[in-house]
C-alpha cells in the first residue's frame, strides 16, 4: 500500500538555527497538506497546496516559516529561525483532491533547545 | 470559517457501540463532513466522510441529520484497540474556506 513519506522522523535543534523537513505524497495525489500538532492539540493546517499552487496559507507564520511544491509532487517545509515555541510534531499528509480522504505521513518531531 | 465542537473525552466497555456527536452549526452548502481516529505518536487515519444522511463502511457508521448541523460517529461493538482520539472536521472541496481540526475526542475503551 502506498505511504506518505517523511524526513527526518526526529529532529533536535537549538533556537535561531534553520531547520527544514521534507514530504514526498503519494503518487498522483493533487493536494498536500503540512500540519502542525502540539502534544494535547488537533492538528493546525499550516498549508495546503494544489498542486503547485498554494491554496491557503494563512496559518503560516511567514516571516520564519516557508514551504514548496515546486513540481508538484514532494513537498519542503522550512524554519528559519527556529524558536522554542516551534516545538511539536509536524505532519504532510497527501489526497487525490480537496475534500478526499487524507493520507497522512509519520510526521516529524521537531524539538527546539 | 465551519467550527466543529466535540465532547472532550467519553468513556465506555468493551463490545458496547459508541456514538460520538459533532456539531458544526456553520457548515457551508458544499462542505462534506469527515471524521480521522489519531493514535499516539502517529498521524491522524481517516474513518469516514459523509455528505448527508447515513454512510456506512466496515468500521463505522456516520449520521448526519437534514439540517447538516451535526454528525454522529457510530462504532459499533468497541474493543480496547478503539481507545484514540477522534476528530471531527468540516472539508470544504473548494473556496477559501480551510480545513480545521478541533481538540477531538478522547475516547477511552475500559474492559
Amino acid at each position: 500500500e502506498a505511504e506518505v513519506a517523511q524526513s527526518p522522523r526526529y529532529k533536535i535543534t537549538e533556537k535561531s538555527q534553520a531547520v527544514a523537513f521534507w514530504c514526498d505524497p503519494i503518487s498522483g495525489h493533487a493536494t498536500l497538506y503540512w500540519y502542525r500538532q502540539i502534544l494535547g492539540q488537533g492538528p493546525e493546517l499550516l498549508v495546503q497546496f494544489q498542486d503547485e499552487s498554494v491554496v491557503d496559507d494563512s496559518q503560516l507564520p511567514k516571516d520564519r516559516f516557508s514551504a514548496e511544491r515546486l513540481k508538484g509532487v514532494d513537498s519542503t517545509l522550512k524554519i528559519q529561525p527556529a524558536e522554542l515555541g516551534d516545538s511539536a510534531m509536524y505532519l504532510c499528509a497527501s489526497s487525490p483532491a480537496r475534500a478526499y480522504e487524507q493520507y497522512f505521513g509519520p510526521g516529524t518531531r521537531l524539538t527546539v533547545t | 470559517l465551519a467550527k466543529t465542537t466535540q465532547p472532550i473525552s467519553m468513556d465506555s466497555y468493551e463490545g458496547q457501540e459508541v456514538n460520538i456527536t459533532c456539531s458544526h452549526n456553520n457548515i457551508a452548502t458544499n462542505d462534506y463532513i469527515t471524521w480521522y481516529q489519531q493514535f499516539p505518536s502517529q498521524g491522524p487515519r481517516f474513518i469516514i466522510q459523509g455528505y448527508k444522511t447515513k454512510v456506512t463502511n466496515e468500521v463505522a457508521s456516520l449520521f448526519i441529520p437534514a439540517d447538516r448541523k451535526s454528525s454522529t460517529l457510530s462504532l459499533p461493538r468497541v474493543s480496547l484497540s478503539d481507545t484514540a482520539v477522534y476528530y471531527c472536521l468540516v472539508d470544504p472541496p473548494q473556496g477559501d474556506d480551510k480545513i480545521i481540526f478541533g481538540k477531538g475526542t478522547r475516547l477511552h475503551i475500559l474492559p
